[in-house]
């Protein structure tokens, strides 16, 4: 079975702050797909990112940047110098790699909240 | 537009009363899923379809609930008999094939009274 944790409920922080969102995932699977997605106040949730189990490789865009490791199951996301406009539930999610098309599994959503 | 849409935007129905909720996928994205969202929680699968089959329904809450595509486009998902507990926001999304990133709508938020 699969299963994504995102242990911080709600994260505040004050704005130009960096604040780190934890994402723990849990599959038997060797080929799997990793995701963030945003979901702003206006309800609809905004793609992020997608990254392969055979890509361990960080990335950063712009003020975003995502740590995979799969040695500790976890694939982290950081925003630099935070912003109002960051404000958000943020939700990790883990697809199975067979072919195909293949369900998402949401973990709870953190709610991150940037004080100005 | 090019992205993923969802009617209605908003439906208010009355306990029991059946309610259908519409999704047009992306262009060319041959898969499509349903997910539901109660307020202030995470995204609950329902169901998803490879072209027009479902190869997983076993997200469905009830045989209330149901769902079918055609044309390898829209998808209707059909609540019968709707119950207080229904209440949420339908989320489809849809991706290309194989494994494609998954692009949402904007739901349907659904209120049983």
């Amino acid at each position: 079975a699969q299963k994504v944790t995102q242990a911080q409920t709600e994260i505040s922080v004050v704005e130009k702050e960096d604040v780190t969102l934890d994402c723990v995932y849990e599959t038997r699977d060797t080929t799997y797909y990793l995701f963030w997605y945003k979901q702003p106040p206006s309800g609809e949730l905004v793609f992020l990112i997608r990254r392969n189990s055979f890509d361990e490789q960080n990335e950063i865009s712009g003020r975003y940047s995502w740590n995979f490791q799969k040695s500790t199951s976890s694939f982290n996301f950081t925003i630099t110098a935070s912003q109002v406009v960051d404000s958000a539930v943020y939700f990790c999610a883990l697809s199975r790699g067979l072919p195909g098309a293949q369900k998402l599994v949401f973990g709870q959503g953190t709610r991150l909240t940037i004080n100005p | 537009g090019a992205g993923v849409s969802q009617s209605p935007s908003n439906k208010v129905t009355e306990k029991g009363k059946d309610v259908e909720l519409r999704c047009d996928p992306i262009s060319g994205h041959t898969a499509l899923y349903w997910y539901r969202q109660r307020l202030g929680q995470g995204l609950e699968f329902l169901i998803y379809f490879q072209g027009n089959s479902a190869p997983d329904k076993s997200g469905l809450p009830s045989d209330r609930f149901s769902a079918e595509r055609t044309g390898e486009s829209v998808s209707t998902l059909t609540i019968q008999r709707t119950q207080q507990e229904d209440s949420a926001v339908y989320l489809c999304a849809s991706s290309s094939y194989p494994v494609g990133s998954r692009f949402f709508g904007p739901g349907t938020r659904l209120t049983v009274l």
